[in-house]
């Protein structure tokens, strides 16, 4: 099955550019979306279709698909991004997979 | 507006069964993909399986093949995660998410359903 890899922690310090990474075989030939999940709080989606921004979601917030590896990229990182992450793509037209997840200091 | 609202906390003994429901309102109940997602204490989400509501059509992980069952009933706009043979490791909190459709995002998500496998 399809592999996802993420590093698991990032950190950054406020004001600056955070990138958060995830691998996989030609992941670029796959769409990729990216949650941030708090803790004691449910996913919430904040890239979709490798770049698109949900409404709600601060334009800090974008991503790129390129090869073998995603990039969500967070600029001007605030205290209240600190989270974890995950990207998720879907193997096949039924089956999901997620990375391990990134944990984001500020 | 879109609400999976999920049934509550749930202690089960090890080679039990347990059911969880998901409660959609705020839209067209077989228009949407219901997804169930899980995550154990401490550690990252993985997907356990894909329902397609319309049709009753359903995909699995393969880790989880024969112990896991989806369902749904489109009369009350609910669906269903059936999970057998409870080990500690499937101690978790379960959650419910929508998609439009294969290869879309999970944009709306259920509250989480703690479900812990216990002696």
């Amino acid at each position: 099955s399809y592999v996802l890899t993420q590093p698991p922690s990032v950190s950054v310090a406020p004001g600056k550019t955070a990138r958060i990474t995830c691998g996989g075989n030609n992941i670029g030939t796959k769409t990729v979306h990216w949650y941030q999940q708090k803790p004691v709080q449910a996913p919430v989606l904040v890239i979709y279709w490798d770049k698109d921004r949900p409404s709600g979601i601060p334009e800090r917030f974008s991503g790129s698909n390129s090869g073998n590896t995603a990039t969500l990229t967070i600029s001007g990182v605030e205290a209240g991004d600190e989270a974890d992450y995950y990207c998720q793509v879907w193997d096949s037209p039924t089956r999901a997979v997620f990375g391990g997840g990134t944990k984001l200091t500020v | 507006q879109v609400q999976l609202a999920q049934s509550g906390a749930e202690v089960q003994k090890p080679g039990a069964s347990v059911k969880v429901s998901c409660k959609a309102s705020g839209y067209t109940f077989t228009a949407y993909d219901i997804n169930w997602v899980r995550q154990a204490a401490g550690q990252g989400l993985e997907w356990m399986g894909w329902l397609n509501t319309n049709s009753g059509n359903t995909a699995y992980a393969q880790k989880l093949q024969g112990r896991v069952s989806i369902t749904r009933d489109t009369s009350i706009n609910t669906a269903y995660l059936e999970l057998s043979s409870l080990t500690y490791d499937d101690t978790a909190v379960y959650y419910c998410a929508r998609a439009s459709g294969s290869y879309y995002p999970f944009g709306s998500w259920g509250q989480g359903t703690l479900v812990t496998v216990s002696s």
